[in-house]
């Protein structure tokens, strides 16, 4: 079974820009998870979809991030303007709705100068 | 709301000696509790996971760990530290039953194999 695809891996963008990142989850996955990883912590939660409806977005930074997971599969997240602070790694991870294991991705590192 | 606490960012053992990583946790709710490692650039993966049935649990690449409700732990050990166990570790914990899974993670703890 293919595992969670993310792209793209690594990414500089300049402070004030905008960036998107594309997640594909394990086929069959209802549940999607964005989290972000700053340098020397663990991941944070983000965003957490159950097929195409959102059912915890209470850390996303909404004044800057976005995110969207059309038709129930693949999912987009987007920062804009991205800060200096939005340094760190993105990740991606899916679950079935039968269980609490999560799937990661490779994640993408994101660096703002 | 849940919480854990990862006892030392860095733990340095030899090829060979017992392993132990610490968690301990904070939940209102009977948690399930799980052990990630991470590799350098790579995503996270599964090691072991807690959800309310043997408190020993087994893992992959030879790791267990023990649900310990009255201390509320749940340390991560192997017997046998390899080289290819460097990596770093993170425990998570949820709260089954609610619809909200999203796992609250420890800030890691890095393991360093020493020759």
């Amino acid at each position: 079974e293919a595992g969670v695809a993310q792209s793209p891996r690594y990414k500089i963008i300049e402070k004030r820009q905008s960036v998107a990142f594309w997640c594909n989850p394990i086929s069959g996955h209802a549940t999607l998870y964005w989290y972000q990883q700053i340098l020397g912590q663990g991941p944070k939660l983000l965003i957490q979809f159950q097929n195409n409806g959102v059912v915890d977005d209470s850390q996303l930074p909404k004044d800057r991030f976005s995110a969207e997971r059309l038709k129930g599969v693949d999912s987009t997240l987007k920062i804009q303007p991205a800060k200096l602070e939005d340094s760190a790694v993105y990740l991606c991870a899916s679950s079935r709705d039968s269980t609490y294991e999560q799937y990661f991705g490779p994640g993408t590192r994101l660096t703002v100068t | 709301a849940q919480s854990v606490t990862q006892l030392g960012s860095h733990v340095s053992v030899s090829e060979g000696a017992l392993v132990l990583l610490r968690c301990n946790y904070s939940s209102s709710v009977p948690p399930y509790l799980f052990w990630y490692v991470q590799y350098p650039n790579q995503g996270l993966q599964l090691l072991l996971k807690y959800t309310s049935a043997a408190t020993l649990v087994k893992g992959i690449n030879g790791f267990e760990a023990e649900f310990k409700k009255s201390e509320t732990s749940f340390h991560l050990t192997k017997p046998s530290a390899h080289m290819s166990d460097a990596a770093e570790y993170f425990c998570a914990v949820t709260a089954p039953g609610e619809g909200r899974r999203a796992l609250t993670f420890g800030s890691g703890t890095r393991l360093q194999v020493q020759p």
